[in-house]
């Protein structure tokens, strides 16, 4: 069965330094793998995607995020944060198999310290 | 290309009503998913519509119904509503050539429903 794991509920960053938010998977066939944003009050909108091509996947604004299969991990990373940066993350996960369900972690309120 | 559009944006309803969500996918697209988001549960997923059949269901009791159309609109409904019903409903479309392998789904505003 398909699950994934987010790690932290909130993360605080000042604007300029790293973000990380840390997602971690199980699957039992070859997945693909997803980060969503949500601004408040609006809908999610599709930062990146792991589909088995580069493990490494860059996204839109500046993020990016590594498929790590021996650690099943996904994490999402961006060098440097902008106060625009600040909503909520979403990790998903798919499996590749004839049901495909697509399963969302618990999300990552990103905050952005001026 | 519109993106997914969903009506009405946002409702309020009392308790034991029902209500009908509307979605329009992409066009060209011809799978549907809804979603439930609300502070407690985060995101759940409710069912996925595919070419008018119901391809995959979540958790939800069967107060919660939808159906797509033969233009790949979708409507979901929620009879006697309860006051746990509040939330924010997305509709998630994602095109036919994709659904076999985990694409991408593209999301529409949400309808925000509150039941007093």
């Amino acid at each position: 069965a398909q699950s994934v794991t987010q790690l932290d509920s909130h993360v605080s960053v000042s604007e300029g330094t790293p973000v990380l938010l840390r997602c971690n998977y199980s699957s039992s066939y070859s997945p693909s793998l997803f980060w969503y944003v949500q601004h408040p009050n609006k809908g999610l909108q599709l930062l990146l995607k792991y589909t088995s091509a580069a493990t490494l996947v860059k996204g839109i604004n500046g993020f990016e995020a590594e498929f790590k299969k021996s650690e099943t991990s996904f994490h999402l990373t961006k060098p440097s944060a902008h106060m625009s940066d600040a909503a909520e993350y979403f990790c998903v996960v798919s499996d590749k198999n004839r049901d495909d369900k697509i399963i969302f972690g618990k999300g990552t309120r990103l905050h952005i310290l001026p | 290309k519109a993106g997914v559009t969903q009506t009405p944006r946002y409702l309020i309803k009392t308790r034991g009503q029902q209500v009908t969500l509307s979605c329009s996918p992409i066009s060209g697209h011809r799978s549907v998913s809804w979603y439930q988001q609300t502070p407690g549960q985060g995101l759940q997923f409710l069912f996925e519509y595919f070419s008018e059949t119901q391809r995959n269901k979540g958790n939800f009791p069967g107060r919660f119904s939808g159906r797509q159309f033969s233009n790949s609109r979708s409507e979901m409904n929620v009879s006697t509503l309860e006051l746990g019903d509040s939330a924010l409903y997305l509709c998630a479309s994602r095109s036919d050539r994709e659904v076999s392998s985990g694409e991408t789904q593209y999301f529409g505003p949400g309808t925000r429903l509150l039941v007093l």
